[in-house]
């Protein structure tokens, strides 16, 4: 199994708004990474967890908070975003070495596409 | 620091046509380099990928890549181009250890005609 799921597909929320993005995968793999892609553009790295702990914050705005609870499983809690946030938020995962060595190969999730009114 | 170059933004090919993306990266070592596709409105796939060994890499869906280190290309190739093949194209480059933070190329939108 080579998949990487995300749930909602789709998700619209106001700026007073409170929600959460899923990501799942059952590959094993230990390293988990957020990026954000607006159109036409490649995916911006956001966040990367290694073995459950943040590993890279790319000085991303606290309004997007992270949240690993298991080894399969990663969440981005949203608060009070801004319209400039609506993107396609994009999950990947690759199998980690430990020892701050990254297997780099990494599976993408299909998506979730992030409207901010 | 590593960098990423994909010189053409757009590209269009008669279906059944050759195909060739570009791909140029700068890093002071022995890259990681990756080519995904990504059709509108999905994820990333991941269509090959070069870490060492034969510079000519075999990926899915038909394509292949060749790893030229004299001129720091990683050029995608395609014989036939089939109309499913519309899609973004991303190049990417990872620096193997200690990173999760492979650089993106900008791009290239490949449109096929008919």
């Amino acid at each position: 199994d080579t998949e990487v799921t995300q749930t909602p597909k789709h998700l619209v929320m106001g700026m007073t708004n409170k929600k959460s993005l899923k990501c799942e995968q059952h590959m094993g793999h230990r390293a988990m990474y957020w990026y954000k892609q607006k159109a036409k553009k490649p995916p911006e790295l956001m966040f990367v967890y290694s073995y459950e702990k943040l590993s890279i914050n790319e000085s991303v705005p606290s309004r997007f908070s992270p949240e690993c609870p298991n080894s399969s499983l990663l969440n981005l809690h949203l608060h009070a975003l801004q319209p400039e946030d609506s993107a396609l938020y994009l999950c990947a995962s690759s199998q980690d070495l430990g020892g701050g060595g990254f297997q780099e190969t990494q599976y993408f999730g299909p998506g979730t596409r992030l409207l901010v009114l | 620091a590593q960098s990423v170059t994909q010189p053409d933004i757009h590209i269009t090919v008669s279906e059944g046509a050759s195909l060739e993306l570009r791909c140029n990266y700068s890093y002071g070592a022995t890259p990681y380099l990756f080519w995904y596709v990504q059709s509108p409105g999905q994820g990333l796939q991941l269509l090959l990928k070069y870490f060492s060994g034969d510079t000519l890499v075999q990926g899915i869906k038909g394509f292949e890549a060749e790893f030229k280190r004299s001129q720091s290309s990683f050029n995608l190739r395609k014989p036939s181009v089939h109309w499913s093949d519309a899609a973004e194209y991303f190049c990417a480059v990872g620096k193997g250890t200690n990173a999760g933070k492979s650089t993106f190329g900008d791009g290239t939108t490949l449109t096929v005609k008919p």
